[in-house]
């Protein structure tokens, strides 16, 4: 089984200010790892995605992530904010093979609010 | 691609009575999932389906919920007896085949279900 951690319920950021979202992931099995955004009463919309290869990823929005395997995360960063990023954040993880392996799962996310 | 879409967006009902919820994946989409996601938590996984075929089901998902999806393309997921516990938003996802990789490909979320029992 799969869990995602995300400690940050909340963080608040002044706008053009860099920010860095924790995500920590603990699995037995070799996994994918996800960022998805959520905006009010929107469904998730995916910022971006490891699968393999370099462990810098960068997405869409100007966010980047990095995937530590040893630290077992996959931080999302973003170095200048705007107010239009206020949003939940969610760090998901899926196995690489196996039965169920397409089943995301999710940590609680974490709050961003840009302060003008 | 016009994304996945779903109705209702909202539904209050009464603790007792039935519901059903419809999803329309993206075209050509042969995967698509229901997750359920109550406030202040991630979205969790209830179930999914590979063309017609439900292949695996959540243990969050009792008795009293079933899902369908007849013909390969919409899903409908009822409730049946709802419950207070019920109310959360249900969230229908779709994805291409995966590729000859096997990468697990891209989930694209609808904007979801909000359901409120009173």
């Amino acid at each position: 089984a799969q869990s995602v951690t995300q400690l940050d319920s909340q963080v608040p950021v002044f706008e053009e200010a860099p920010v860095e979202l924790r995500c920590n992931y603990s699995s037995s099995v070799s996994v994918y790892l996800f960022w998805y955004v959520q905006y009010p009463n929107q469904g998730l919309q995916l910022l971006l995605k490891y699968l393999s290869g370099s462990t810098l990823v960068k997405g869409i929005n100007g966010f980047e992530a990095e995937f530590n395997k040893s630290q077992t995360s996959f931080h999302l960063r973003k170095p200048s904010v705007h107010i239009s990023d206020t949003a939940e954040y969610f760090c998901a993880v899926s196995p690489t093979r196996g039965f169920g392996n397409e089943k995301l799962t999710f940590g609680t996310g974490t709050r961003l609010t840009i302060i003008p | 691609d016009t994304g996945v879409s779903q109705n209702p967006r909202h539904k209050i009902t009464k603790r007792g009575q039935n519901v059903t919820f419809r999803c329309d994946p993206i075209s050509e989409h042969n995967r698509l999932y229901w997750y359920r996601q109550t406030l202040g938590q991630g979205p969790e996984f209830l179930t999914y389906f590979q063309n017609e075929a439900q292949l695996e089901k959540s243990r969050l998902l009792s008795d009293r919920f079933s899902a369908e999806r007849p013909k390969g393309s919409f899903s409908t997921l009822e409730i049946q007896r709802t419950e207070q516990g019920d109310s959360a938003m249900y969230l229908c996802a779709s994805s291409r085949p995966l590729t000859s990789g096997g990468h697990t490909d891209t989930q694209y979320f609808g904007p979801g279900t909000r359901l409120t029992v009173l």
